[in-house]
């Protein structure tokens, strides 16, 4: 079968850094995305992966090992407005997304 | 309007009735998307088309249909509520169903079957 595995809650200080990991297992691999989440509201696109490695926009970097099935997201300086649920999404072999069920940040002052 | 829009925004339906979701994207995108999102679980596929005048069955489709008469519209009909469907629904869009196509999300229908 096709699974994501993210954990299902994170909690941070606001300033601090902090990384959501996701593992994956799907039927072929066309890239891993990261999308975010706030309360109430639609996703919103924050980054692809589709080779190994770092990819860095502002104070949000994602990493992906395709070996490993794994990547991660990694935030920096943390602000309040971080507060959120961070979606990993795989595109398998038929161009369809798998979520995972996402993971709940808490930024704590 | 700017990207995508749904409606309505949210629904108490009694179960048994029909109803549709709506949803229109006016950036020209060929390939468009439902989902349901339901706590603890990830957004799951219910129906797509990457074109207009073609559909496709997603993740979970029983009790669901949709058509793509245009570029821009994509219904969602539920013939007949069950309490199961309760959820909230996202419609979204892509300029092609391909590798590295990034999806962009309407505003979600808050749906209630009773």
């Amino acid at each position: 079968g096709q699974n994501i595995d993210q954990p299902t809650e994170m909690t941070a200080t606001e300033g601090a850094i902090v990384q959501i990991n996701c593992t994956y297992q799907t039927s072929g691999f066309n890239g891993l995305f990261w999308y975010q989440q706030h309360a109430g509201e639609a996703p919103t696109f924050l980054s692809y992966n589709v080779l190994d490695g770092l990819e860095e926009k502002g104070r949000f970097s994602s990493f992906l090992s395709r070996s490993k099935g794994y990547s991660y997201l990694l935030l920096k300086e943390l602000q309040m407005k971080d507060s959120a649920s961070y979606l990993c999404a795989v595109m398998n072999s038929n161009y369809q997304l798998i979520w995972g069920a996402g993971t709940k940040l808490i930024i704590k002052p | 309007i700017a990207g995508i829009t749904q409606a309505p925004t949210s629904q108490i339906l009694a179960a048994g009735r029909r109803m549709t979701l709506r949803c229109t994207q006016d950036m020209r995108h060929n390939a468009m998307y439902w989902y349901r999102q339901d706590l603890g679980l990830g957004l799951r596929l219910i129906h797509y088309s990457n074109t207009a005048g073609t559909t496709g069955k997603g993740e979970v489709p029983d009790g669901y249909s949709v058509s793509r008469a245009n570029t821009d519209d994509f219904p969602l009909t539920l013939a007949s509520a069950v309490p199961s469907q309760t959820s909230v629904y996202f419609c979204a869009s892509s300029d092609q169903e391909g590798m590295g196509d990034t999806q962009y999300f309407g505003p979600g229908t808050r749906l209630t079957v009773l």
